[in-house]
């Protein structure tokens, strides 16, 4: 039972480079979020999606977009990175009358 | 603005006593609460959840209060193991504009718990 699979698990970046952050869930779950983890700052809400086709900013939505095209699938993508986006990055998934979200394992990205 | 925090960023336990970690909340209107625990190196891991029509609620080992008064939360772990050492979060569920059970959780900064054998 994989859950939540995030990739890669570590990334270096230059200033300026673009990259894709995978996010995959084998639970059927409709709801999926992005989250970024700074020191001391807890966890931030970068956007996320109640269904394929549907997605919206969460918190700190700048720098980043999303899309949903498939239930599994919610790929996060920097199209330019800056250092202030060195961060780890959580994926996210829940379903049913809880909101119990289960996380992925993050992404560690650092933007030199 | 509204937030979720943590009375106290450190606590540190003997191995076998209770811990008890508190947390405030702003939001009078949230009606959905999460504790999760979140080792070094991994992702939050859920440990349970309180909806606002409780003020208690029992899994194995811990306990979340909810005092609506006074907008405070509170997980306590009995009989605290070295492997409880983690940081724990509460997180306040402020729905969509979606609608429907499914929502954003708005986080706290943690507690970190440290258990000394």
């Amino acid at each position: 039972n994989a859950g939540v699979t995030q990739t890669p698990k570590f990334q270096v970046l230059k200033t300026g480079q673009s990259m894709t952050l995978q996010c995959a869930q084998d639970m059927n779950h409709e709801y999926m979020s992005w989250y970024r983890q700074d020191p001391g700052m807890g966890l931030r809400l970068i956007h996320y999606s109640v269904g394929a086709g549907i997605t919206d900013q969460g918190e700190v939505p700048n720098g980043y977009n999303v899309s949903r095209s498939t239930t599994e699938d919610f790929p996060l993508r920097l199209l330019s990175a800056a250092p202030s986006q060195t961060s780890v990055y959580f994926c996210a998934s829940s379903s049913g009358r809880r909101n119990i979200q289960y996380f992925g394992a993050g992404t560690r990205l650092s933007v030199l | 603005g509204e937030s979720v925090g943590l009375h106290l960023p450190t606590l540190s336990v003997q191995e076998g006593d209770n811990s008890i970690i508190n947390c405030a909340y702003s939001n009078s209107a949230s009606d959905y609460f999460i504790w999760y625990k979140q080792e070094s190196g991994k992702g939050p891991q859920f440990i349970i959840d309180i909806r606002s029509n409780m003020d208690k609620r029992q899994g194995q080992r811990v306990t979340v209060l909810l005092n609506k008064t006074v907008k405070h939360l509170s997980l306590q772990i009995a009989a605290t193991q070295p492997g409880d050492s983690a940081v724990y979060f509460c997180a306040e569920n402020r729905g969509s504009r979606y609608g429907g059970s499914q929502g954003n959780l708005i986080f706290g900064k943690g507690t970190k718990l440290s258990v000394k054998p």
